[in-house]
């Protein structure tokens, strides 16, 4: 079954400075990898996604991610952080039947002045 | 212009207590999901209806029952809550179970219960 694992549980970084979050992904074909964000009280928002092509996708708000299939790996980076980016960022893993994606625990990102 | 709503945003009530969670789209979806969010941020998908039927069914307990009278609408019953049903509820809609289709979350509901 697909997993998805987000090692770092917080991550404190100073604004300007750049960040990356990452994503190991567990799955048995080739994976639809998403990164999704969660403002606090707020519902999940898409950051971007992979499906197959060019490996590093570009997303919203500055966003790119890069899909290693060696390492299993969907690492999340913005060159420069900006104070509005402090939430909590889930990778998620697709599909199985009925579109089911499944979700990392996520990692929570507090960005200092 | 609200795309995926959710009614109650927050819900308190007393253990073994019958709720429900009301969830609309109006982006003419055909898929429908609830998801849940446990107090360490942990999210996983308990339902998915494709065209108001029933095509994934996680392993939760009986006590939770969704209903979808339309494609427009998943709504989630609770019987006799628990402590452990505590949690945010999360709706989401797709265009089609295929996932080339991303996923389109409402903004959760807050359930506490006491």
């Amino acid at each position: 079954a697909q997993s998805v694992t987000q090692p770092d549980i917080h991550i404190t970084v100073s604004e300007g400075a750049s960040l990356e979050l990452r994503c190991n992904y567990s799955y048995g074909a080739t994976p639809y990898l998403f990164w999704y964000v969660q403002s606090p009280g707020q519902g999940l928002q898409l950051l971007l996604k992979y499906f197959s092509g060019d490996t590093l996708v570009q997303g919203i708000k500055g966003f790119e991610a890069e899909f290693k299939r060696s390492q299993s790996s969907f690492n999340l980076r913005k060159p420069s952080v900006h104070w509005s980016d402090a939430a909590e960022y889930f990778c998620a893993v697709g599909p199985s039947f009925g579109n089911d994606m499944r979700f990392g625990a996520g990692t929570r990102l507090t960005v200092k002045p | 212009d609200t795309a995926v709503s959710q009614t109650p945003k927050y819900l308190v009530t007393q253990m073994g207590n019958d709720k429900s969670i009301k969830c609309e789209q109006n982006l003419g979806h055909d898929t429908m999901y609830w998801y849940k969010q446990d107090s360490k941020k942990f999210l996983k998908i308990m339902f998915s209806y494709n065209n108001k039927e029933l095509i994934i069914n996680e392993t939760v307990p009986n006590r939770f029952s969704p209903k979808s009278p339309d494609k427009a609408h998943l709504n989630l019953h609770i019987n006799s809550l628990e402590l452990g049903d505590s949690a945010v509820y999360f709706c989401a809609s797709s265009p089609q179970t295929n996932p080339d289709y991303e996923q389109y979350f409402g903004p959760g509901t807050r359930l506490t219960v006491t």
